[in-house]
């Protein structure tokens, strides 16, 4: 079962380089979420989408750009990268029914701009 | 932006020892979520409370959803090596996306 894919797993970006995190899931969820975690911190969420076509500002999305044009795939992209975007981005996603709260997590990408 | 306060920050414990964590916040939360992430991968759901005053439990994991709506509980009986990494608390409030993450707890079990 793959769940949610992130890629890639690490990367180092150089200031103003910009760069797109991927997604995908293959669990059907009509919901995806991106969250950062800084270290020590819990996560924040970034941007989020409640299905194909639709998506909407998180708590931090200053820096950041989404696009959801299919279920599966919800890409996070940065423009021009910051210092401050140094972090771990994870996404997540879920479904409806009784499950409704639980939210699947990839694994992480860590992002190191210099 | 809106946190919660999760505490202990860390604890070392040894191994067969019960753990208590809590997360307190100062507006109400409709559902409190636990979370578990081992090193190098995201949180995984451990339990998930919905109605104010619930206790619920998981194995050795039991939670309760406070009963003021702004705190949450987490205990771990008869702990294993296995238990070791961040545990993380979570509140969401009706209607909302957003889910508030604790700053995790971190914990070390010695065998």
């Amino acid at each position: 079962n793959a769940g949610v894919t992130q890629t890639p797993k690490f990367r180092i970006l150089k200031i103003g380089q910009s760069m797109t995190l991927q997604c995908t899931q293959d669990m059907n969820h009509n919901y995806m979420y991106w969250y950062r975690q800084d270290p020590g911190m819990g996560l924040k969420l970034i941007y989020y989408s409640v299905g194909a076509g639709i998506t909407d500002k998180g708590e931090v999305p200053n820096g950041y750009n989404v696009s959801r044009s299919t279920t599966e795939d919800f890409p996070l992209r940065l423009e021009l990268a910051a210092p401050s975007q140094t972090s771990v981005y994870f996404c997540a996603s879920r479904g409806t029914g009784y499950t409704k709260n639980i939210q699947y997590f990839g694994a992480g990408t860590r992002l190191s701009v210099l | 932006g809106q946190q919660l306060n999760q505490s202990p920050q860390s604890m070392f414990i040894q191994e067969g020892e019960d753990v208590s964590m809590n997360c307190t916040s100062s507006s109400i939360f409709n559902t409190w979520l636990w979370y578990k992430q081992d090193p190098g991968e995201g949180p995984v759901l451990l339990i998930a409370l919905y109605k104010a005053g619930e206790l619920t439990s998981n194995g050795r994991l039991t939670a309760q959803f406070g009963i003021t709506r702004k705190d949450s509980f987490l205990n771990i009986s008869a702990s294993i090596p296995s238990d070791v990494g961040i545990y993380f608390c979570a509140g969401q409030k009706g209607g909302s996306e957003k889910l508030v993450f604790g700053k995790g707890t971190k914990l070390t079990v010695n065998p």
